[in-house]
């Protein structure tokens, strides 16, 4: 398997419940992000990683959110007492960051729809 | 304003004729841009990058970059049904800064 893959591709959840979703990266990738995105938008950058450490969050984002990569390989996003407002798809993508200054190419997994009940 | 401006459409297109996407962006010191198309319901998948103004193709695909202007241009020759999708313009200045994305235009394509 060479691509980005997300677990779970679903989640039905009812309001104040906690989720967390998983993402596997493309295996030789160093960076690995994580959108939102709403119908009828684009994505909507909720942070990134490079290897372990995390490197940008969206001021956007709720205390609610947390996201972690600890071994510089997969990665999840908890989001904590869920709101309606959450539902979403929450997208995954990874890139191989070779410090060139070039922008890397992101590669998205399938995403996972969350719907909060 | 909105950084990167997409026509949010729907733009139909006759099966077979060429399709034109337009994205507009704001900031001048973009160096990286990005077009990525999105079937209904999937994520999206990367059709073409360019980084140098002028035209780049790749098969029925040809990305034009006019850095004067602030625009970049997708155009898709030989237009197929399975070509209908939404399809995302991103824009960055480089690997630093996060890619700033446009809203989509919807794109069908008519049999």
């Amino acid at each position: 398997d060479t691509g980005v893959s997300q677990d779970p591709r679903h989640k039905i959840t009812k309001r104040g419940q906690n989720v967390t979703f998983r993402c596997d990266p493309i295996s030789e990738h160093n960076r690995l992000y994580w959108y939102r995105q709403t119908l009828g938008q684009g994505p909507e950058f909720l942070t990134y990683f490079q290897n372990e450490a995390q490197l940008e969050k969206s001021r956007l984002l709720s205390d609610r959110f947390s996201a972690e990569r600890p071994k510089g390989s997969f990665s999840t996003l908890e989001i904590q007492r869920t709101e309606q407002g959450d539902s979403a798809m929450y997208l995954c993508a990874s890139s191989l960051y070779m410090s060139s200054g070039r922008t890397d190419t992101q590669y998205f997994g399938p995403g996972t729809r969350l719907t909060v009940l | 304003q909105k950084e990167v401006e997409q026509n949010s459409g729907p733009l139909s297109v006759p099966e077979g004729a060429i399709a034109s996407l337009n994205c507009t962006y704001s900031d001048r010191g973009s160096q990286s841009f990005f077009w990525y198309r999105q079937y209904s319901g999937k994520s999206p998948e990367l059709i073409m990058s360019i980084y140098s103004n002028g035209d780049k193709e790749d098969g029925r695909f040809t990305a034009q970059l006019n850095k004067a202007s602030q625009y970049v241009s997708l155009l898709i020759r030989d237009s197929q049904p399975s070509d209908s999708a939404t399809y995302l313009c991103a824009v960055n200045r480089d690997s630093n800064y996060q890619l700033i994305w446009g809203a989509g235009t919807k794109l069908i394509i008519k049999p």
